[in-house]
């Protein structure tokens, strides 16, 4: 079966310091993947997808970049935090399908990171 | 473009009472999917239900029931005998098929407090 693992669960770093959230998924290969950040109290926002290795798409211009080095590895990065990079950010996959299969995301458990 | 609104923010219920939860789509296709998603205060999203733009029949399962009317747009959760475990953020969620998979839309999500 297939599972999405996505770590660290929490996370307190310093503003100005760097970043790296990892995700990893078993059981498929060549995943959709995607991250999204949550902040406080509000909805979901997509920050960037990936339809394969190397190739990333960004939804919203920021502070963070993106990475996917292997078929089920998708890295979320920063050079340099900043207090509004604070949030719940969640990795997830989904099957690719042209026709007619849409199961949905499978999420991973989310990473809590708090920007001080 | 696609977009989904929940237009209720938050909901108080006490236990046992039935609730629903609102949600409207707009979207110009017409092969589109509709799903709701739990995120219970740990954070991880939990899948609930998947519905094709072509079937428009009630679904129940438990406690939880949706409604699909493709008339109104809408796609509307309820609890009957509501629990204190179903209190959660509950996002409902659009798909389209594009060429490399799928493509979520969240709405921005409906805090549901169920108090004992």
């Amino acid at each position: 079966s297939q599972t999405i693992h996505q770590w660290p669960a929490t996370l307190v770093q310093p503003v100005g310091s760097p970043l790296s959230l990892e995700c990893t998924v078993e059981g498929t290969s060549n995943p959709n993947l995607y991250w999204y950040r949550q902040a406080a109290g509000r909805g979901l926002q997509l920050l960037f997808y990936s339809v394969g290795i190397g190739q990333i798409s960004s939804e919203v211009p920021q502070n963070l970049s993106a990475s996917r080095p292997q078929d089920r590895q998708f890295i979320l990065s920063s050079k340099k935090l900043l207090l509004s990079d604070s949030g719940f950010y969640l990795c997830a996959w989904s099957v690719k399908s042209r026709i007619t299969r849409n199961y949905g995301y499978t999420f991973g458990s989310g990473t809590r990171l708090t920007v001080v | 473009a696609q977009k989904v609104t929940q237009a209720q923010t938050e909901i108080s219920v006490v236990e046992k009472e039935d609730v629903t939860l609102d949600c409207v789509y707009e979207t110009r296709d017409t092969t589109y999917y509709l799903f709701w998603y739990k995120q219970p205060p740990s954070g991880e999203l939990v899948f609930l239900i998947r519905r094709n733009s072509f079937d428009e029949q009630n679904e129940i399962s438990g406690r939880y029931s949706w409604n699909f009317q493709k008339s109104t747009s809408s796609f509307n959760f309820t609890i009957t005998a509501s629990q204190v475990v179903d209190s959660a953020v509950y996002f409902c969620a659009l798909s389209e098929v594009d060429n490399y998979g799928q493509n979520f839309v969240f709405g921005p999500g409906t805090r549901l407090s169920v108090l004992p």
